[in-house]
């Protein structure tokens, strides 16, 4: 396929555990985000990656929360030691370039992971 | 302090009738602004952007700079409109901020 691709596509976890979630972004695309959507709060910003520049770390909520871009494609979110309050969607998503206002300027979002923390 | 406002959470119509999304955003100079749209059990994808000045699917969205509103329309909705949309403008850092999100249903 080629659109951006996650997993898990669902999580569930006991709290205090650490859990990964995994972005394949489309091939080519230099800009990669993170959202976190939660029931009656739309989408929040969290990381947002572009090319080998320093990721703008400005959404993340607390130090619990990490990510990591590996040669520029695949992307990594960490949360350690999970709290019920993490519970969401991540949402995952590509562009081609970082300027969304110029060429195609469009992100294109995975299916998300549904993170449920018991 | 900057933000994207949809006042509607769910709004609720019926077929033909004509339909209109409230954004408000509060962002210094001139964001670029788009439209966001998720369909039951489908991915989250762009409908339309304020520079194109386009209609898809028979929308529109009209840049009111004075009262810095985004409102979606269309004037006679159908129902595969239904769906949840979210008003996004584009803040420094090449990053867009979404709103809350309305979710519209049109019924039969």
């Amino acid at each position: 396929g080629a659109g951006v691709s996650q997993s898990p596509s669902n999580k569930v976890t006991e709290k205090g555990k650490d859990v990964e979630l995994r972005c394949d972004p489309i091939s080519g695309h230099t800009a990669l985000y993170w959202y976190r959507q939660s029931l009656g709060q739309g989408l929040e910003f969290l990381i947002y990656f572009q090319g080998n520049s320093a990721p703008d770390k400005s959404g993340l909520p607390s130090d619990r929360f990490s990510a990591e871009r590996t040669g520029g494609s695949v992307s990594t979110l960490t949360i350690q030691r999970t709290q019920q309050e993490d519970s969401a969607v991540y949402l995952c998503a590509s562009s081609l370039t970082d300027r969304l206002t110029w060429g195609t300027g469009e992100l294109f979002f995975g299916e998300g992971s549904r993170l449920t923390v018991l | 302090a900057q933000r994207v406002t949809q006042p509607e959470k769910l709004l609720s119509v019926f077929k033909g009738a004509p339909v209109e999304l409230k954004c408000n955003y509060s962002y210094s100079g001139s964001p670029e602004l788009f439209w966001y749209v998720q369909y039951s059990r489908q991915r989250l994808q762009l409908l339309l952007r304020h520079i194109s000045r386009e209609s898809i699917k028979g929308f529109t969205a009209d840049l009111n700079k004075g009262e810095t509103s985004f409102h979606l329309k269309k004037p006679f909705a159908q129902e595969e409109d239904s769906a949840m949309y979210y008003c996004a403008p584009e803040t420094s850092g090449s990053r867009l901020t979404f709103g809350e999100g309305t979710q519209l249903t049109v019924n039969p």
